[in-house]
């Protein structure tokens, strides 16, 4: 069945520095969505991404879809403390029902103040 | 406020005993979902509806049941047929399909001894 591959699992930062995970899908995707959760709390909603070689900001995070549109990246520059949590990507088959999301295992940042 | 909830936020309970998982929208959407979390293992989908009185199983069915008797109600039943149910479970909703944003319940954390 079709995967979605997140990397790294976990990333440790200084404050300030940079962080970026990815996604990659064996399988072409017709949208990719990236979640944030919290420790103790909810995934929650972050943005889509549905056309080939889409980029989306959102202040300090950057949001990328590839040409392929096989692979999406996060990109958060400047890291503070209330980045803190795991991201995760979701993506649906091109090919698919488009009923549910395959949701990569996500990726853990941590900030050192 | 509109939303989604889950009650209760922890469960205690004994091995050999079914549970029920409460989850209401009132968001009037059409789609449901049921995710369990373990560390390290993101999302999982148990199962999911997409309108009322239908609902599919996802990857990891074995051992749960649903009902989908009324649009903003989507109970999840943990029976004593599934092996490890001690998790983190979400309920989410959305308008529709794999296009649409997911909104999640803050969760129940089951404990099962």
């Amino acid at each position: 069945g079709q995967q979605v591959m997140q990397i790294p699992q976990y990333q440790h930062v200084q404050e300030g520095e940079d962080f970026t995970t990815y996604c990659n899908s064996s399988t072409t995707l017709s949208n990719i969505q990236w979640y944030k959760q919290r420790p103790g709390g909810h995934p929650v909603f972050l943005i889509q991404l549905v056309k080939s070689g889409e980029v989306k900001k959102q202040k300090r995070l950057t949001f990328q879809f590839g040409e392929a549109k096989k692979n999406s990246s996060l990109h958060i520059t400047a890291t503070q403390t209330t980045d803190v949590g795991t991201y995760f990507c979701a993506g649906s088959e091109a090919a698919g029902n488009n009923r549910k999301l395959i949701w990569g295992l996500g990726t853990s940042l941590a900030v050192n103040p | 406020d509109g939303g989604i909830t889950q009650s209760p936020k922890y469960l205690f309970r004994k091995e050999g005993q079914n549970v029920t998982l409460s989850c209401e929208q009132n968001l009037n959407h059409d789609a449901m979902y049921w995710y369990r979390q373990d560390p390290g293992q993101g999302l999982r989908l148990i199962y999911y509806s997409q309108i009322v009185n239908d609902f599919q199983k996802g990857d990891i069915a074995e051992g749960y049941s649903v009902s989908r008797e009324k649009k903003e109600s989507f109970p999840l039943t943990v029976t004593s047929a599934q092996k490890n149910p001690t998790a983190f479970y979400l309920c989410a909703s959305s308008y529709g399909g794999s296009s649409y944003e997911q909104y999640f319940g803050p969760g129940t954390r089951l404990t099962v001894t």
